[in-house]
């Protein structure tokens, strides 16, 4: 699976949109973006998934670059309970393979 | 609504003894996984189940490792020696054979090897 590039650490203000940014140069036409996010003490919790086309969920939405080679994980308005750790991975097709999780990017926010 | 549960908490055991860690995934999935996170590193992947069977294994799943579904409802990881570097926590994971992009984790095993 192709590698994606994330900054380690974003802060926000409580209630303020939040856009966590994902570098994936190297991606190939059948990867799959993954967002999964990580609260503290728990384990890793489904966010969105796309391919090509941007998408949207309850949680948050997905902006996918026209290259696909970069994509942004959007919170419409953060609140405290979304302070976790958000991974972007990749993964080839859709067959229940496992996930490769990287470091992923640690989200603050701020009351 | 419904969620992967995993047993114990948290256990300790002593340097070479043996461990099963529990796992319930939700009832109607298919595909079953293990992870472990060694703590303020990266989530890693361990092995991966479909039809009684490992379908996938990363490196670190070595000999010391096994899985097992002995009935319906449970995953088992077991570590038959235990070593030091085995300390993390352990997170077992499901998904269903339709929506294949969403894995349920459940809260995670600590274990901490002494």
């Amino acid at each position: 699976d192709a590698k994606t590039t994330q900054p380690n650490s974003m802060e926000s203000n409580e209630e303020e949109p939040v856009h966590l940014p994902c570098n994936h140069s190297t991606i190939s036409g059948t990867d799959y973006i993954h967002w999964y996010r990580q609260l503290p003490s728990q384990g890793p919790e489904y966010v969105i998934h796309g391919l090509t086309s941007n998408v949207n969920n309850r949680m948050a939405s997905l902006a996918i670059a026209e290259d696909r080679k970069s994509s942004t994980l959007i919170l419409h308005r953060a609140t405290l309970r979304d302070a976790a750790v958000y991974y972007c991975i990749l993964r080839r097709g859709n067959y229940g393979q496992n996930f490769v999780f990287g470091p992923g990017t640690r989200l603050s926010v701020l009351p | 609504e419904p969620e992967v549960t995993q047993t114990p908490s948290h256990q300790v055991t002593q340097m070479g003894q043996e461990v099963i860690l529990r796992c319930v995934p939700i009832s109607n999935h298919l595909y079953f996984y293990w992870y472990r996170q060694i703590l303020g590193q990266k989530v890693e992947f361990l092995v991966s189940f479909y039809n009684n069977e490992i379908s996938e294994k990363s490196e670190i799943f070595d000999d010391q490792f096994s899985v097992e579904r002995p009935d319906g409802s449970n995953f088992t990881l077991k570590i038959r020696s235990t070593k030091l570097e085995d300390s993390a926590m352990y997170f077992c994971a499901s998904t269903s054979g339709l929506n294949l992009y969403e894995q349920y984790f459940g809260p995670g095993t600590r274990l901490t090897v002494t």
